[in-house]
């Protein structure tokens, strides 16, 4: 069965700190990604996504992932991070041949001002 | 009018007790879905609905019974539910099977 890794369960960066978070999946057929970002007390929000083509992706509020094939890879980014940015965030792969999207366990982020 | 909307929110129930959970989208979608989210474990799907026929079920017990009666509204009917079945009910849509999901507020079950 297919499986998603985040690997830092909880973050916790200072204002102006750069971010990485963690993604690999363990499907090695065609897959589309997305990274979900829930804030607190509010819903599941798409973040970004990748289905094909430059595996650099930008997403809303100046993040952005890329796709590494090789490596399983869709590691989340974002330069300079704001207290603002504290969410839960979730990677999640779509196996495009059984249409089925699964989750990572999430990474809780808390960014201190 | 928010995207996907759930009622209701928040749902206590005892063990023999037989409830519902309503899920709205109101984008146009044709694909629905249900997600469980207990506390340290990634979301798991329940079901997933295309155009009105599921066409996913992953295993799961049969005191969950979804009904899709059009491409709008999506239910998920809970009976005998067991004290382990609390968590976040999450209902999402999409376009496609493919394509991203729009996610609902979430009902938080409690079963006593």
């Amino acid at each position: 069965a297919q499986s998603v890794s985040q690997h830092n369960h909880h973050v916790i960066l200072s204002e102006a700190a750069s971010l990485e978070l963690g993604c690999n999946y363990s499907y090695g057929g065609t897959v589309n990604l997305f990274w979900y970002v829930q804030y607190p007390g509010q819903h599941l929000q798409l973040l970004l996504k990748y289905f094909s083509g430059d595996p650099l992706v930008k997403g809303i509020k100046g993040f952005e992932a890329e796709f590494i094939k090789s490596k399983f890879s869709f590691n989340l980014r974002k330069p300079s991070v704001q207290w603002s940015d504290t969410a839960e965030y979730f990677c999640a792969v779509m196996d495009t041949g059984r249409r089925a999207l699964t989750f990572g366990s999430g990474t809780r982020l808390q960014v201190q001002p | 009018e928010t995207g996907v909307t759930q009622t209701p929110r928040h749902l206590v129930m005892g063990m023999t007790n037989k409830k519902s959970l309503k899920c709205e989208q109101h984008l146009g979608h044709n694909a629905m879905y249900w997600y469980k989210q207990s506390a340290k474990k990634p979301l798991e799907l329940m079901f997933v609905y295309s155009l009105e026929e599921r066409v996913e079920n992953n295993s799961v017990p049969s005191r969950f019974s979804p009904e899709c009666p059009n491409s709008s509204h999506l239910f998920l009917h809970l009976h005998t539910l067991q004290p382990e079945d609390s968590a976040l009910y999450l209902c999402a849509s999409s376009q496609g099977p493919l394509d991203e999901q729009f996610f609902g507020p979430g009902t938080r079950l409690t079963v006593l």
